[in-house]
């Protein structure tokens, strides 16, 4: 069965320092990988997905990247977080279906603070 | 722009009843809608996928229903559990395949 992980699960860091969250998901090839945002009070934001290795689209301009190293590694950085990063960062997965994208499955999440 | 818009946006629902979260989406050319749970703190689970050729999707208690004509789908829970008690999502993915478009949740709590 497919797994998928994220970590750190939470994460204190000032502003200005760097920021490295990662997300793998196991027993499946090729899945469409994405991050997503959950401020506070508000909806989940897609910030960046990805359709395979290298491949990178962005949603929202921020100071935040992804890159996708390798097959089911999907990682987002920033040089220098602000106040307004802080939130619960989401990782999901699909599969590429015939049809297109299938079923959206979430990592448990992980909670940023900057102060 | 696909908007998506869940009502109520909490409810409180003593042990045993029958209930329905509703969601709408403004844009009817969906490719298929999902329902989600998350615990506060936590991910979101997956609970129902329709796809957009579908009318409902049943598992164990829960029936999600779409009506793409009227940009609806309903979430029936029966006899519901404190264990029930969570936020409940819906997203539309729209006919551009990546985007997911969530809708703020309904919060629902069932008392003992």
């Amino acid at each position: 069965s497919q797994t998928i992980h994220q970590w750190p699960a939470t994460l204190v860091q000032p502003v200005g320092s760097p920021l490295s969250l990662e997300c793998t998901v196991e027993g499946t090839s090729n899945p469409n990988l994405y991050w997503y945002r959950q401020a506070a009070g508000r909806g989940l934001q897609l910030l960046f997905y990805s359709v395979g290795i290298g491949q990178i689209s962005s949603e929202v301009p921020q100071n935040l990247s992804a890159s996708r190293p390798q097959d089911r590694q999907f990682i987002l950085s920033s040089k220098k977080l602000l106040l307004s990063d802080s939130g619960f960062y989401l990782c999901a997965w699909s599969e590429l279906l015939a049809g297109g994208p299938g079923e959206l499955f979430f990592g448990e999440g992980s909670r940023l603070t900057v102060l | 722009k696909q908007e998506v818009t869940q009502i109520p946006a909490a409810l409180s629902v003593p042990e045993g009843e029958n209930l329905v979260l509703n969601c709408s989406f403004t844009d009817s050319a969906i490719y298929n809608l999902q329902w989600f749970r998350q615990d506060p703190g936590k991910g979101l689970t997956s609970l129902l996928l329709i796809q957009s050729s579908q009318r409902e999707q049943t598992s164990g208690r829960l029936n999600a229903s779409l009506d793409k004509s009227s940009g609806r789908s309903t979430l029936y829970i029966a006899a519901s559990q404190p264990g029930d008690s969570a936020t409940y999502l819906c997203a539309v993915r729209t006919s551009g395949f990546q985007k997911l478009v969530f809708g703020t949740g309904t919060r629902l709590l069932v008392s003992p």
